[in-house]
C-alpha cells in the first residue's frame, strides 16, 4: 500500500483480556515504531524495530507488552490482561534507515 | 513516559493571524521534527531540522532549530481553517537508539 496501515481501527475489550494489534509498515522501510497516545498527549516511545530485531524496547511499559515483528515487514504489538489504563491510541509508523518516520492511522484501544 | 514541553497549550486565533509556538527539553537533540496531527489521523510531518541554527520552511511554515539544541519554533503565518489541528515537536534523541522523544502538543483553532 501507500502508506502504513493498521488494524483494526477500533478495539473495544474486557479487562485481562488479550489483544493483538497489527501494523503494515511502507513496503521496504526497514525501521519500525510503535507509540502509545493517550487523550490529550502526544506519542510516547514503546518499541523501535529495526528489521526482525527489536532495537530499543525501553518504552513498553511492562512485561504485559511484547512486540514482534518475525519477517522484517508486518508488526504485532500484542497486550496481555489487558487493564484500564492501557485504553489509549497505539500508533504505528516506520521509516527507511533513520529517515522520516511515516505514522499510521492508528488503533484505538478501550478496555471496559 | 518522558514528554517535552509545548507551549502554548492551545490557542484560539482569527483567519489570517500569524502563529508562533516553541518546545523546550532539558536534553539534547540532533534532529527536531514538527508534526501536524487531525482527529482519527496519525500525526503528518511538517518540518524536518538537523542543525543548530538552522532556519527552514515549507510553505507558510517555518521552523527554527535552536541554537542551544534544547529547544525549537514553530511559526505559522497568515492562518487558514485548515490550519486546525494539534501540533507536536519531536526530537531525536543522542542515546544511540533512534527514538522520537514527542511535546505534549499545542491545539490551535482559527476562527474564520
Amino acid at each position: 500500500g501507500a502508506g502504513v496501515s493498521q488494524t483494526p481501527s477500533n478495539k473495544v475489550t474486557e479487562k485481562g483480556k488479550y489483544v493483538e494489534l497489527r501494523c503494515d509498515p511502507i513496503s521496504g522501510h526497514t525501521a519500525l515504531y510503535w507509540y502509545r497516545q493517550s487523550l490529550g498527549q502526544g506519542p510516547e516511545f514503546l518499541i523501535y524495530f529495526q528489521g526482525t530485531g527489536a532495537a530499543d524496547d525501553s518504552g513498553l511499559p511492562n512485561d504485559r507488552f511484547f512486540a514482534v515483528r518475525p519477517e522484517g515487514s508486518v508488526s504485532t504489538l500484542k497486550i496481555q490482561r489487558t487493564e484500564r489504563g492501557d485504553s489509549a491510541v497505539y500508533l504505528c509508523a516506520s521509516s527507511h534507515g533513520t529517515d522520516t518516520q511515516y505514522f499510521g492511522p492508528g488503533t484505538r484501544l478501550t478496555v471496559l | 513516559g518522558q514528554q517535552l514541553n509545548q507551549s502554548p497549550q492551545s490557542m484560539f486565533i482569527q483567519e489570517g493571524e500569524d502563529v508562533s509556538m516553541n518546545c523546550t527539553s532539558s536534553s539534547i537533540f540532533n534532529t527536531w521534527l514538527w508534526y501536524k496531527q487531525d482527529p482519527g489521523e496519525g500525526p503528518v510531518l511538517l518540518i524536518a531540522l538537523y542543525k543548530a541554527g538552522e532556519l527552514t520552511s515549507n510553505g507558510r511554515l517555518t521552523a527554527q532549530f535552536g541554537i542551544t539544541r534544547k529547544d525549537s519554533f514553530l511559526n505559522i503565518s497568515a492562518s487558514i481553517p485548515s490550519d486546525v489541528g494539534i501540533y507536536f515537536c519531536a526530537g531525536l534523541t543522542t542515546s544511540g537508539t533512534y527514538k522520537y522523544i514527542f511535546g505534549t502538543g499545542t491545539r490551535l483553532k482559527v476562527l474564520a
